[in-house]
């Protein structure tokens, strides 16, 4: 059963617009919440992260917004650009270990 | 530095055949771990090690999948005996644990398996 869900697969968005992405979680026991991004033939790479202590971690045009109460993770990009173009995975971590959960992925596409 | 290194980076074999994927981790990170990406799942953790020892395999599949890590710079993901399911792209991954919330993972290439 999946604990970590990306609902969308797939995001198109014009280049200088906004991009969100979603990830749904259904366990309680994680206490930090991750963005990876992958080009293809590549691994994954870190974006951002955010402690379950907090609901917002910015990091240039990157934003990472944590809703516990509706176990719900996003991730704000702003402006978009064309090199954004890429899958991104969330990914949960459990309480006390370096166990990491990772969504199915998101396909971000960013057209001129 | 090299980053994390995985060999072959692309495997074709026949069901039955046996497959071994390597991994070298980044110098210095105490931590290592093997995934495996299909579209239906996304990335799962199938095995990881700190400081050399196995530490969580639940997420490995079936008897026929084994994982070693004979020293701190080779790792080895073995699948004996293949089959058509078991392709994907396997990735590892290393990291050094300093904080919470710092310790990111370096994921390699991957290794991108068929098994006819």
């Amino acid at each position: 059963d999946q604990q970590v869900k990306q609902n969308s697969p797939s995001l198109s968005v014009q280049e200088g617009r906004i991009s969100i992405l979603n990830c749904d979680y259904t366990n309680s026991m994680f206490d930090y919440f991750l963005w990876y991004k992958k080009y293809p033939a590549e691994g994954p790479t870190f974006l951002i992260s955010i402690s379950s202590i907090k609901d917002k971690n910015e990091d240039g045009r990157f934003t990472v917004f944590l809703n516990k109460s509706a176990k719900h993770l996003s991730l704000h990009i702003v402006p978009s650009q064309p090199g954004d173009s890429a899958v991104y995975f969330c990914a949960v971590r459990f309480i006390n270990t370096d166990k990491l959960i990772f969504g199915t992925g998101t396909r971000l596409q960013v057209f001129p | 530095d090299a980053g994390v290194i995985q060999s072959p980076r692309h495997e074709v074999t026949e069901m039955g055949q046996e497959v071994t994927l390597r991994c070298k981790p980044i110098s210095g990170h105490d931590y290592l771990f093997w995934y495996r990406q299909t579209m239906m799942r996304g990335l799962e953790l199938l095995i990881y090690f700190n400081n050399n020892v196995p530490i969580d395999d639940s997420g490995m599949p079936e008897d026929r999948f084994s994982a070693k890590m004979p020293n701190a710079s080779f790792s080895t993901l073995k699948i004996q005996p293949s089959e058509p399911r078991d392709s994907a792209v396997y990735f590892c991954a290393s990291s050094l644990t300093t904080s919470p919330g710092t310790d990111t993972q370096y994921f390699g290439p991957g290794t991108r398996l068929t098994v006819l």
